[in-house]
């Protein structure tokens, strides 16, 4: 099992429209969560933190579960734009961050 | 400020060639990682540097992979003889402490034909 998962997608939504991702991590003590965006052919870019209290950033909410081990992004008024694959990051059994396959997010007009 | 900088950006070369790439990290940063991205496997961690010593290789695919860093500002990871399999991205980071968030390099897109 990865120790940190994301569902691979394609999230096919309109625009406007809001959309969320999970990712769950398997190591109960990790202690730094982080959303990364990676646009096609690029490298990947940090989206936002995600702290305990959970986390806003104009149209982007991070929140995080440690009842259930899940890190989520809401996406709210999704743009074409937004159009990329989202990997969230948490860490593995050694303390090290690791990254999860991405989700990746298509939005249509 | 420069970000991290990797060099070349495209590599395309015969398996059995040596490939060298490079990358020179963000002034001031003590942490420095070496990926891999392909469709198939995702973004894999192949070695991690703290003050320019090798912490965790355990990803390092086999003994055709060596990477350095002889310094605070420049690393390399090298594959001597090269293979097609190992056609991928390989992206260079670095941040203060491994446990911030990592700034990428725009990546190095080798073609072992």
């Amino acid at each position: 099992r990865k120790e940190v998962e994301q569902d691979p997608g394609p999230f096919n939504v309109p625009e406007g429209a809001t959309v969320a991702f999970n990712c769950t991590y398997s190591n109960s003590a990790s202690q730094s969560f982080f959303w990364y965006r990676q646009d096609c052919r690029k490298e990947p870019k940090l989206l936002m933190s995600v702290y305990s209290s959970g986390n806003e950033d104009g149209r982007f909410t991070a929140q995080l579960n440690r009842a259930s081990q899940y890190i989520s992004l809401l996406i709210r008024d999704s743009k074409l734009s937004d159009s990329a694959t989202y990997l969230c990051v948490g860490h593995n059994a050694g303390n090290m961050l690791t990254f999860g396959g991405g989700t990746r997010l298509m939005v249509k007009p | 400020d420069a970000g991290v900088i990797q060099s070349p950006r495209h590599e395309v070369t015969e398996m059995g060639q040596e490939v060298t790439l490079r990358c020179k990290p963000i002034s001031g940063h003590n942490s420095l990682f070496w990926y891999r991205q392909t469709m198939m496997r995702g973004l894999e961690l192949l070695i991690y540097f703290n003050n320019n010593v090798p912490i965790d290789d355990s990803g390092m695919p086999e003994d055709r992979f060596s990477a350095k860093m002889p310094n605070a500002s420049f690393s390399t990871l090298k594959i001597q003889p090269s293979e097609p399999r190992d056609s991928a991205v390989y992206f260079c980071a670095s941040t203060w402490t491994k446990n911030q968030p990592q700034h990428f390099g725009d990546g190095t897109r080798l073609s072992i034909l």
